[in-house]
């Protein structure tokens, strides 16, 4: 199972880009990378998805090198409203792993004014 | 549709009460999960349904107990807890074919409070 490692805390000014970067080292070739968004009190949400390069929606950019061993997850220009807890994880809930989908300690990312 | 609903949002129990947690999706999902996430924790896998069979149990209590029955709901019954069980229990689902990029779609919890 691929085990991620991300920083356990951000603070941000409001209106700044933030990058958070997610170790997986041992990423197999066909895991895709995911991030979730969690609010206090809520389930988390899906943000953004890759497999290898750069990924854009309307919320965030995923940045894959190609070695795949890590990803960046990019929120530009941010908001108080983007303070919450994200999670990068590896391979899909029942792809080689039989549903165990295990989350890391996620980045619990503090946008200020 | 892609929303999961589940309810009640929060619930206090006493410990020899019974209670069920409900989850319920309409997005033709045949994978559904319970997670179990105490404060300042990530989300713990507790049970996997796939296509309406158990497929995962993570060594949870029997005070658990899961129940499908049919590809759209999920219970969670509830009996004999103990106080350390309190915690934000989400129901998510997912397509269920095992993709490598296959998503979660978590519902919002039930706030469950053992006194």
């Amino acid at each position: 199972l691929a085990k991620t490692t991300q920083p356990i805390s951000m603070d941000s000014y409001e209106g700044q880009e933030v990058n958070i970067t997610c170790s997986h080292n041992n990423i197999a070739t066909n895991d895709y990378i995911t991030w979730y968004q969690q609010f206090p009190s809520q389930g988390p949400r899906f943000i953004i998805q890759g497999y290898k390069t750069k990924v854009t929606n309307e919320v965030a950019s995923l940045f894959i090198p190609a070695d795949r061993k890590s990803s960046t997850l990019s929120l530009p220009r941010v908001s108080l409203s983007d303070t919450a807890v994200y999670y990068c994880l590896v391979g899909g809930p029942l792809y080689n792993q039989g549903g165990k989908l295990i989350f890391g300690q996620g980045t619990e990312l503090s946008v200020k004014p | 549709d892609t929303e999961v609903t589940q309810t009640p949002k929060h619930l206090v129990m006493g410990m020899t009460n019974k209670k069920s947690l409900k989850c319920e999706q309409h997005m033709g999902h045949r994978a559904m999960y319970w997670y179990k996430q105490k404060a300042k924790k990530p989300p713990e896998l507790m049970f996997v349904y796939s296509y309406e069979k158990l497929s995962i149990n993570e060594s949870v209590p029997s005070r658990f107990s899961p129940e499908c029955p049919n590809s759209s709901l999920l219970n969670l019954h509830l009996h004999a807890l103990q106080p350390e069980d309190s915690a934000l229990y989400l129901c998510a689902s997912s397509q269920g074919r095992g993709a490598s990029n296959e998503k979660l779609f978590f519902g919002s919890g039930t706030q469950l409070s053992v006194l």
